[in-house]
């Protein structure tokens, strides 16, 4: 099965721009999910979509959005961004049937540096 | 925000002896999952561990859960250069995954 793959790997915008990330999950899972990674403020949950609707939300600005489509791909979009926005993105599926125990697939991550 | 606490932040260790890493957490738990990340890549899950289950073991992993401390612990043994890395534990509540502050953990050969 083929993993977890998001585009680009890399990115560097300048403040005020937007940008938009993708996310395709492995075959078959129906949970998309997006992390935040910072050194300063470690792994932090961004949203979390199953079956093309958001099921939970983090605690960051509305700033942050993101959608899910039939074929369970998924894309985040961070608009007018400020330096802090500058870090790992991560996304990983999984089934997402949370009364099961199960993992999530991390892809291998967008490093977005905003200058 | 975090659910768990990681101890210690940074651990040294020399090939072939024992790395053993703490997670502390807050709430009531369905689940608590460790992964390990490689500098500035994805996470890769590790090992899973029910709130029913005190202790599980994967290769050359051991997981134990302590529900009444509200704590875990990875114990990795004959440690390896390739191990070299970060490590997360993530607790599993009722609607999602929240990862701990991590332990960087660095094999020297």
């Amino acid at each position: 099965k083929a993993g977890v793959t998001q585009t680009p790997r890399y990115l560097i915008k300048t403040r005020g721009q937007q940008v938009t990330l993708s996310c395709s999950p492995i075959s078959g899972h129906r949970s998309v999910s997006w992390y935040q990674q910072t050194p300063g403020q470690g792994l932090q949950f961004l949203f979390e979509y199953f079956s093309e609707t958001q099921r939970n939300k983090g605690n960051f600005p509305g700033r942050f959005s993101g959608r899910q489509f039939s074929n369970s791909r998924s894309e985040m979009n961070v608009s007018t961004l400020e330096l802090g926005d500058s870090a790992l993105y991560l996304c990983a599926s999984s089934l997402g049937y949370w009364d099961k125990p199960y993992e999530q697939y991390f892809g291998p991550g967008t490093r977005l540096t905003v200058t | 925000s975090q659910q768990g606490e990681e101890d210690p932040q940074a651990l040294s260790i020399q090939e072939g002896e024992n790395a053993t890493m703490n997670c502390s957490y807050k709430t009531s738990i369905n689940n608590l999952q460790w992964y390990r990340q490689n500098s500035g890549r994805g996470l890769v899950h590790l090992i899973l561990i029910r709130s029913n289950e005190r202790e599980k073991h994967s290769g050359r992993l051991r997981v134990t859960l302590d529900t009444s401390k509200k704590s875990s612990s990875l114990l990795i043994t004959a440690s390896r250069a390739a191990d070299t890395a970060s490590y997360f534990c993530a607790t599993v509540g009722t609607d999602k995954l929240i990862f701990g502050t991590g332990t960087r953990l660095q094999v020297f050969p």
